[in-house]
């Protein structure tokens, strides 16, 4: 059982350009949260959605980000217009239910470097 | 709102030592859930160990266990035989049990374990 697949593993942009950052849950997961890291900082909650819906994108910047998860494929976190303080390590985690305790499994992250 | 404090940025052990890891939190909520990660250099956050505040019994997985004092909101985590591979930041983290947003989870900025040969 394959666990929560993100990539790329890293990704390297120029201010301004956009990034996209893919990540596929665990099979039979249907919620999936992401989570950035900043360096020397603990994760901080960004978006939770469940297929087709955004449920809580209260820690996303109100600009250039976005977040979706089709219903088919994997969810995606876009930075548009990337600025240097975008720079950071961007984890996607998955579970099977909502709340309760669920344990949430993270994949690998992405590391997200702005020149 | 939650917040979670890890007052020990690093720590070292001996190989097949024992070391804990402190961890306080804030919280006026009385139901909630205590998790903590272990993230290698490889960077995967890895599940170590889950605490239901409903239950006295302090939760053991193998060779890692949890001090849990819910009056005093620490969670503490000790790893006993500590093996090279435990090293790793490790970090603490709540979420809450029922309402809302009860999916989010506040983590702590991290301790850094390292274990020496």
């Amino acid at each position: 059982n394959a666990g929560v697949m993100q990539n790329p593993r890293h990704l390297v942009r120029r201010r301004g350009q956009e990034a996209r950052l893919r990540c596929s849950p665990m099979k039979g997961h249907s919620h999936v949260y992401w989570y950035r890291q900043l360096p020397e900082e603990g994760l901080k909650f960004m978006v939770y959605l469940q297929k087709e819906n955004i449920i809580d994108e209260s820690g996303m910047p109100k600009e250039r980000f976005s977040a979706e998860f089709p219903k088919e494929g994997p969810s995606i976190l876009r930075i548009q217009q990337v600025v240097r303080g975008d720079s950071a390590a961007y984890f996607c985690a998955s579970s099977p239910k909502q709340g309760a305790g669920q344990p949430q499994h993270f994949g690998d992250g992405t590391r997200l470097s702005i020149l | 709102a939650q917040t979670v404090t890890q007052s020990q940025p690093e720590m070292s052990v001996q190989e097949a030592e024992t070391v804990t890891l402190s961890c306080t939190y804030d919280t006026s909520e009385n139901n909630y859930y205590l998790f903590w990660y272990k993230q290698p250099p490889s960077r995967q956050m890895i599940l170590v160990i889950r605490q239901e505040a409903y239950k006295q019994q302090n939760a053991t997985e193998n060779r890692f266990s949890v001090n849990f004092q819910k009056a005093a909101k620490s969670f503490s985590l000790k790893i006993s035989d500590s093996q090279l591979g435990d090293t790793a930041m490790y970090f603490c983290a709540f979420m809450k049990h029922s309402g809302g947003s009860n999916y989010k989870l506040t983590f702590g900025k991290g301790t850094l374990l390292t274990v020496n040969p």
